[in-house]
């Protein structure tokens, strides 16, 4: 099956501050999503990104499907941006989200 | 609207002794899954669901563990027995597609510690 890598494992920001989180895969994929799992656990949808680049608030989504990457960029970062990033494209082709593959994810910790 | 509803919040058990888990997805949401997150890891495909079909239930172990979705809409997952390594979150989620694209909607999962 597909591989997912993503880096930084960890990350500790003050607040503010600007991140990257990268996600490298072994396929060529043409959907993949960005979750954030808060401190407690909950799961949330932030982009489907399956190439090009999307934005919401602060926060904004590269997918460079040819290369087999997508970026995660996080501006002036705030205290309940802390939790895990996971980034996940599945298995199968089209838009299904069938057999979704999730990385390790990033844990960041944004300090006040 | 009301987002996916898993119970228990938390469970612990002996192992050897059986576990059942409950969601409710959002109305509307035909596909259901569920996932096992393991500490420190994301989380993974146990079961699918297509209204009351298990469409996929390849990933899921099946000398132990089970699962239904009555009438297409809630859906328990139950493991016998418990083992040591069973300890996780397990996850339900339901999705709806709009645009060509499926979304997925996450509840709050089950965290199980099994002693």
């Amino acid at each position: 099956g597909i591989q997912v890598e993503q880096s930084p494992p960890d990350l500790i920001l003050q607040e503010g501050a600007n991140s990257t989180l990268r996600c490298n895969f072994s396929d060529s994929v043409n959907n993949l999503q960005w979750f954030h799992q808060n401190p407690w656990g909950q799961l949330i949808n932030l982009f489907y990104i399956p190439s090009g680049t999307k934005q919401n608030g602060r926060l904004s989504a590269t997918t460079v499907a040819t290369e087999r990457y997508s970026l995660l960029y996080i501006s002036s970062s705030q205290t309940t941006d802390s939790g895990v990033y996971f980034c996940a494209p599945p298995l199968n082709s089209g838009g299904s989200n069938y057999k979704l593959t999730f990385g390790k994810g990033t844990l960041l910790t944004v300090n006040p | 609207e009301a987002g996916v509803v898993q119970s228990p919040r938390y469970k612990i058990i002996e192992k050897k002794q059986p576990v059942a888990f409950w969601c409710n997805p959002i109305s509307g949401h035909n596909t259901l899954y569920w996932y096992r997150q393991n500490l420190g890891q994301g989380p993974e495909l146990l079961i699918r669901y297509e209204n009351e079909e298990a469409v996929d239930d390849s990933q899921l172990p099946k000398d132990r563990f089970s699962a239904e979705r009555l009438k297409g809409v809630d859906s328990t997952l139950k493991i016998q027995p418990a083992e040591l390594g069973d300890s996780a979150v397990y996850l339900c989620a339901s999705s709806f597609f709009s645009g060509g694209n499926e979304k997925l909607f996450f509840g709050s999962g089950t965290q199980l510690s099994v002693l």
